[in-house]
This record gives structure tokens, sequence and C-alpha cells, in this order.
């Protein structure tokens, strides 16, 4: 069962352009809701992060908005840039040992 | 280097063959996770540690497959009698309790079952 559904599968922006990543969840319990990006042979390293209580967060040119009614969250990267270029994994947790749920997976593609 | 560090990088070995995997977490981090990636989907939990206390385990942890974390630092994840359907990438990640649920990640271990 996937508790994360993430969208789109690949995505291809232009260098400055805006590339925004969406993700939706079904569990009522999350409470916790990071963004990964990872590289191939490499392990995912976390980008950003939320909770419920706020409903947007932007570290440099990354912003997280977050619609708790619509039980949906997005990943906006503002000026992309073609080293961006990774797959992007929106992720869940809410249970005490907060084990994280991981969407599918975004492979994001920016040309120069 | 003070992040999570795995060995081996990469293995191949023949189905059937025991394989073990290490995990360092970021010193002072009281839990452990593991994590399964196959290729082009998301990581999938395995299972967890408290220190060294395995707390969780997920159904896709199989009788085949033991891990241990015997003095609450670095972590073991073994798999017996190999098959080809456990070719993926083995994720090991660490997090302090207070953190809020913050895991970093290690490089991960390839297995290749042939």
């Amino acid at each position: 069962q996937q508790q994360v559904k993430q969208s789109p599968q690949s995505l291809i922006v232009q260098k400055g352009g805006i590339s925004i990543i969406n993700c939706a969840y079904e569990n009522t319990a999350f409470d916790y809701f990071p963004w990964y990006q990872q590289f191939p042979g490499k392990g995912p390293a976390l980008l950003i992060a939320i909770r419920p209580d706020v409903s947007e967060k932007k570290e440099g040119r990354f912003t997280i908005s977050f619609n708790k009614s619509a039980k949906q969250f997005s990943l906006h990267i503002m000026d992309s840039q073609p080293g961006d270029s990774a797959t992007y994994f929106c992720a869940a947790s809410g249970n005490a040992g907060n084990m994280l749920t991981f969407g599918g997976g975004t492979r994001l593609m920016v040309k120069p | 280097d003070t992040g999570v560090s795995q060995d081996p990088r990469h293995k191949i070995t023949k189905r059937g063959q025991n394989v073990t995997f290490r995990c360092d977490p970021i010193s002072e981090h009281n839990r452990l996770y593991w994590y399964r990636q196959t290729l082009g989907q998301g990581p999938e939990f395995l299972t967890y540690f408290q220190n060294e206390a395995q707390l969780e385990k997920s159904r896709l942890l199989s009788d085949r497959f033991s891990a241990e974390r015997p003095k609450g630092s670095f972590s073991t994840l073994e798999i017996q009698r190999t098959e080809q359907g456990d070719s993926a990438m083995y994720l090991c990640a660490s997090s302090l309790v207070r953190s809020g649920g913050t895991q970093y990640f290690g490089p991960g271990t390839r297995l290749l079952v042939l």
C-alpha cells in the first residue's frame, strides 16, 4: 500500500525555471514531511522538512508548501540549475519510531 | 568524515550465499534504520534500533534477514540464502530521538545476486 503518492515521475525544466514536485499522503497520523535529494549511486540527502503547524517553509531556493486539509505538500525549486538534476523523494513519518514512508521519486533534469 | 558510513559499497554474490553489511551511524545517534531501495523506487523501511534494542521490523524483513546492533553503535544486516529478488541498494540512516525525525543516510550498499 503506497501511503505517499508523488508526481510527476519525471520532470524537465530549463535553467532558471521553477521545478514543482507534488506529494499526497493518506495517513493523518503523519506529522513530519521531509524532502530528500538523491544522486546516482549515492544515499538520499535531506533537503528540507516541514511539520503541519506551518503552511510554508523556505530555505534558499527550496520551498515546501503544505496543505493539511488536502493532505498534500509540494517542493518548489526556484531558479533551477543543472546541478539540481537528481531524483527527489518526498517522505512522511508520524509514529513513535519515525520510520519514513517515501514517495516513488521524481527524476528532475534541468537543461542548461 | 562524521557522516553515516556503510561497508561494503558494492557486493556481488551468487544465489544461495550469505552476505553481511555493516553500518556505522553518526556518533552519538541513538536510532539506526535500515531501508531497501530497488531501482527507480523510493526507499522502503526494513527495521530500526534504538540503542541496542530492535524496536520494529517491516513485513519486508523475511526470516532470511537478521539485523543486530550489539553495543548500540554499529549495526549489521545479514541476508541468508540470498535470492535474485534481494538485489537492491541497502541504505542505513541514523538519527537522534530528540531531533524529531531527521534521518541522515549513508551511501548505501548495492547488492547484486546472480
